[in-house]
């Protein structure tokens, strides 16, 4: 058993709609949860962390974490073409080693 | 400032063939990882270096050795390459006190024969 799982998509959503983006894990040590952006053939960079349990937002993006779950989410408001991307969830024990899973590709129709 | 830099970006190897990947970084990070990144598989850790003169394995670290040369060098050898070494590599670099903030380089897309 993998320890994340994410559903690869593709997710074709239209211009301003909310895109809500999920992944499930093994590990209930899990304490550092992440998101990260990838656009086609470029490296991953970070748009959300959080540390344990919450929610937290950023401007359009909310990232939740439901420990009890074991269940994170990213939703993106008012989504943009330039949102079209892969989105990789991560997620650590000890902030030294990483799990990510394998990405889900939004496009965002104009 | 260029960030994280990874060369070379492109590589086809033929079974059996070395070769190193090279990555620096200028952000005067502490730590260093190097990630294999495979279709439906994600990101996986290969090795990391929290600083310089240590390294650790991560997840896949067969068939690959690594090399943290100074600070900003991090650096990975295949001994003899494997088709099951195709994939693309990423280099990423964090600081200390913020291990969640990774920063990636673009990547070497490398194909074995």
């Amino acid at each position: 058993q993998k320890e994340v799982e994410q559903d690869p998509g593709p997710l074709s959503v239209p211009e301003g709609a909310i895109v809500s983006l999920n992944c499930t894990y093994s590990n209930s040590a899990f304490q550092y949860f992440m998101w990260y952006r990838q656009y086609s053939r470029k490296g991953p960079e970070l748009l959300m962390y959080t540390y344990s349990s919450g929610n937290k937002e950023d401007g359009r993006f909310t990232a939740q974490v439901d420990k009890s779950s074991k269940y994170i989410s990213l939703f993106i408001r008012d989504s943009q073409p330039s949102d079209s991307a892969t989105y990789l969830c991560a997620m650590s024990l000890n902030i030294n080693k990483f799990y990510f899973g394998s990405g889900t590709k939004l496009n965002v129709k104009p | 400032n260029a960030g994280v830099t990874q060369t070379p970006k492109f590589q086809v190897l033929k079974t059996g063939q070395s070769m190193t990947l090279q990555c620096a970084q200028d952000m005067n990070h502490n730590s260093m990882y190097w990630y294999r990144q495979d279709p439906g598989m994600g990101l996986r850790l290969i090795y990391y270096s929290a600083s310089e003169g240590t390294t650790d394995k991560g997840e896949v670290p067969n068939g690959y050795n690594v090399s943290r040369l100074n600070k900003r060098e991090f650096s990975l050898r295949l001994e003899s390459a494997a088709p099951s070494q195709t994939s693309v590599y990423f280099c990423a670099s964090s600081e200390v006190k913020v291990q969640e903030t990774q920063y990636f380089g673009p990547g070497t897309r490398l194909l074995v024969l």
